[in-house]
């Protein structure tokens, strides 16, 4: 089975631009969370969606938006592009909250690595 | 409260020995706790988690100690090899109100040879 994909896999932006990345969940799988991981620091969560609704938010500006599609897939924008944006963005796919459980195990995917010049 | 706080920052370790990180945690409201291994350029990949009704948790070389009273936990990789070589994040996780999924800041591991 196919893991969690995400396109592009490195992305170079110039301030002020904006920017789409891109992500497919492991089949099967509902909800689809967005991290932004800073070089040496853990990734920080950004979005949490599951069956097309928004259902956490982390501290990020307005900027950053997403969205997810019938078919689970998902999207990160983010406008206005600054140079601290500069980081490896992950997704991750998880059974969600109907897994019947209080875990929700997240499996992520390799990163688009954005780069804001 | 949100914090997951991680230690050491990066570790060195002979071939054979033991790796201990450990992870502390604030909000009692986190019901369950993944341990993430991430090679560079790649995306953090499940090693091992453990939910606080349990107070440890084996998984071939890797086990998790937990102490809910604490509000501490810890990976203990036996056996260290260069493969194992890694940076590895502890993380709590909440499906209570509000999700959230949060990491600690990291360990970097490298096991000599």
């Amino acid at each position: 089975d196919a893991g969690v994909t995400q396109s592009p896999t490195h992305l170079i932006k110039t301030r002020g631009q904006h920017v789409t990345l891109r992500c497919s969940p492991i089949s099967g799988h509902k909800s689809v969370s967005w991290y932004q991981q800073v070089l040496g620091q853990g990734p920080q969560f950004i979005f949490q969606y599951y069956e097309k609704e928004e259902r956490g938010r982390g501290n990020f500006p307005d900027r950053f938006s997403a969205r997810q599609f019938p078919n689970y897939s998902s999207e990160l924008n983010v406008n206005a592009l600054l140079l601290g944006d500069s980081a490896l963005y992950l997704c991750a796919s998880s059974l969600g909250f109907s897994s019947g459980g209080s875990t929700d195990t997240q499996y992520f995917g390799p990163g688009t690595r954005l780069t804001v010049l | 409260q949100q914090q997951v706080k991680q230690s050491p920052q990066s570790l060195i370790v002979q071939k054979g020995g033991i790796s201990i990180i450990n992870c502390a945690y604030e909000n009692t409201a986190f019901d369950y706790f993944p341990w993430y291994q991430q090679f560079p350029g790649k995306g953090p990949a499940l090693l091992i988690a453990i939910r606080p009704d349990v107070s440890e948790k084996k998984e071939g070389r890797f086990t998790i100690s937990f102490n809910k009273s604490a509000k501490q936990f810890s990976l203990h990789i036996m056996d260290s090899q260069p493969g194992d070589s890694a940076t590895y994040f502890c993380a709590a996780f909440r499906n209570s109100g509000t999700y959230k999924y949060i990491f600690g800041t990291g360990t970097r591991l490298k096991v000599l040879a």
